[in-house]
C-alpha cells in the first residue's frame, strides 16, 4: 500500500512565524503534490514539484514556497504564516498525475 | 477552459436512497475522470475513475455515469449506507506523460441518515 505521511496532524502557530509542513512518501514516486483545503473552495494546488530540487508553482502559490531534497520528501514552507493561511493542508504523491495518493492532511491554525 | 463545476455543495439522503452528484467540464481534451472520497479526518482517496470512451461504468455501489457529448458526467452511490458519508471530489486529467494536468471539483458533502 502507498504511504504518504505528513509531520504533523494539528499545528497552532503565531502570526509571522515561519511554518516547516513536511511530507513524505514511500513508493518511489517522482511527483509530489501541496493542497490546500477550505469549505466551499474544495483543493487548492499550491506546488508541485516532478523531480528532485524541481518546483512548479500552482494556483496559489503566494506566500508559500517548497523544498524538494530528496525524492521521498516535499515540503512546504510559510516564511511568514497570516491568519488566511489557516487552512487543512494536503500532500499528495504519484507517478502519474491523475491517480493521486494523498497523506491525512495538516490542519494548521495561524492566531 | 479549466474549470471542473461540481453540484450540489452538499447533500442529504436517507439510508438506501441513491445520491448523484453531477460534474460539468468544458475542455474535450480531458482524457481520464475520476472521483476520489474523503472521509472526516482523512486525506481523499481515488474511488471510481472512467475514461470518455465509455458511458458508464460500475465498481460495487459506485457507478459513474459519463456523457461525452453534454461534458458531463455524475457519481451515483446504490443502497446508500451511512458509511458513505463523506466529501467527494470529482475530477478531470489530461494525460500527457510528464505533463498530466488534473482540475478537482469543490467538493460534495455527503450525509446519509440512518
Amino acid at each position: 500500500d502507498v504511504k504518504v505521511t505528513q509531520s504533523s496532524r494539528y499545528l497552532v502557530k503565531r502570526t509571522g512565524e515561519k511554518v516547516f509542513l513536511e511530507c513524505v512518501q514511500d513508493m518511489d514516486h517522482e511527483n509530489m503534490f501541496w493542497y490546500r483545503q477550505d469549505p466551499g473552495l474544495g483543493l487548492r494546488l499550491i506546488y508541485f514539484s516532478y523531480d528532485v530540487k524541481m518546483k512548479e508553482k500552482g494556483d496559489i502559490p503566494e506566500g508559500y514556497s517548497v523544498s524538494r531534497e530528496k525524492k521521498e520528501r516535499f515540503s512546504l514552507i510559510l516564511e511568514s504564516a497570516s491568519t488566511n493561511q489557516t487552512s487543512m493542508y494536503l500532500c499528495a504523491s504519484t507517478d502519474r498525475t491523475y491517480e493521486q495518493y494523498f497523506g491525512p492532511g495538516t490542519r494548521l491554525t495561524v492566531t | 477552459q479549466q474549470q471542473v463545476k461540481q453540484s450540489p455543495q452538499s447533500l442529504i439522503v436517507q439510508k438506501g436512497g441513491i445520491p448523484i452528484i453531477n460534474c460539468a467540464y468544458e475542455n474535450t481534451a480531458f482524457d481520464y475522470f475520476p472521483w476520489y472520497q474523503q472521509f472526516p479526518g482523512k486525506g481523499p482517496a481515488l474511488l471510481i475513475a472512467i475514461r470518455p470512451d465509455v458511458s458508464e461504468k460500475k465498481e460495487g455501489r459506485f457507478t459513474i455515469s459519463f456523457n461525452k457529448s453534454a461534458k458531463q458526467f455524475s457519481l451515483h452511490i446504490m443502497d446508500s449506507q451511512p458509511g458513505d458519508s463523506a466529501t467527494y471530489f470529482c475530477a478531470a486529467a489530461l494525460i500527457m506523460n510528464r505533463d498530466d494536468k488534473i482540475i478537482f471539483g469543490k467538493g460534495t458533502r455527503l450525509h446519509i441518515l440512518p
